[in-house]
């Protein structure tokens, strides 16, 4: 499976935009990138995924790299309830499994 | 909206005893999954299920492991006989296609003492 390389932690105030990097240099040409996250004492909750272009949806946006080697998971306006870790995942076309690897861990403050 | 539920919540069991997991997935979906988390550490994949068979299994997911769909609304893992090792977080999941979203349980925290 293509690794993907996140940051460990980051931190954000309430109310302000939160942009999470993901690498992903070994992408095949037929990985879906895929975001999860995982709320304290929950379980993994899909947040947004995409193939080449960027993509929208009520929870968050993902910001595509033209080469496909990084992308950005953006969460427009943080709250306390965005505070969990978010896993970036490349999935391939033909997989229907999931590999985790230690996701960014997301503070958000007052 | 529609969500995976599983049963119990927390299970104690002395180790070298069975134990079953429930869930019940979301009712139109086809594919159904178990993944587990080691406190502090990773999810891990245990196994997928698609039309009443495994379509593919992580080395954790030994002899010691089966799955069961027993009967259409059901997906159980059943361990045969537990080791202290196999304390985690049990997490099922399902999704419609294998391509689509995979909606997570709540998770069974399994204790082996």
């Amino acid at each position: 499976d293509a690794k993907t390389t996140q940051p460990n932690s980051m931190e954000s105030n309430e109310e302000e935009p939160v942009h999470l990097p993901c690498n992903h240099s070994t992408i095949s040409g037929t990985d879906y990138i895929h975001w999860y996250r995982q709320l304290p004492s929950q379980g993994p909750e899909y947040v947004i995924h995409g193939l080449t272009s960027n993509v929208n949806n009520r929870m968050a946006s993902l910001a595509i790299a033209e080469d496909r080697k990084s992308s950005t998971l953006i969460l427009h306006r943080a709250t306390l309830r965005d505070a969990a870790v978010y896993y970036c995942i490349l999935r391939p076309r033909t997989a229907s499994k999931l590999t985790f690897g230690t996701g960014t861990r997301l503070q958000v403050t007052l | 909206e529609p969500e995976v539920t599983q049963t119990p919540s927390h299970q104690v069991t002395q180790m070298g005893q069975e134990v079953i997991l429930r869930c019940v997935p979301i009712s139109n979906h086809l594919y159904f999954y178990w993944y587990r988390q080691i406190l502090g550490q990773k999810v891990e994949f245990l196994v997928s299920f698609y039309n009443n068979e495994i379509s593919e299994k992580s080395e954790i997911f030994d002899d010691q492991f089966s799955v069961e769909r027993p009967d259409g609304s059901n997906f159980t893992l059943k361990i045969r006989s537990t080791k202290l090792e196999d304390s985690a977080m049990y997490f099922c999941a399902s999704s419609y296609r294998g391509d689509t979203e995979a909606f997570f349980g709540q998770g069974t925290r399994l204790t082996v003492v």
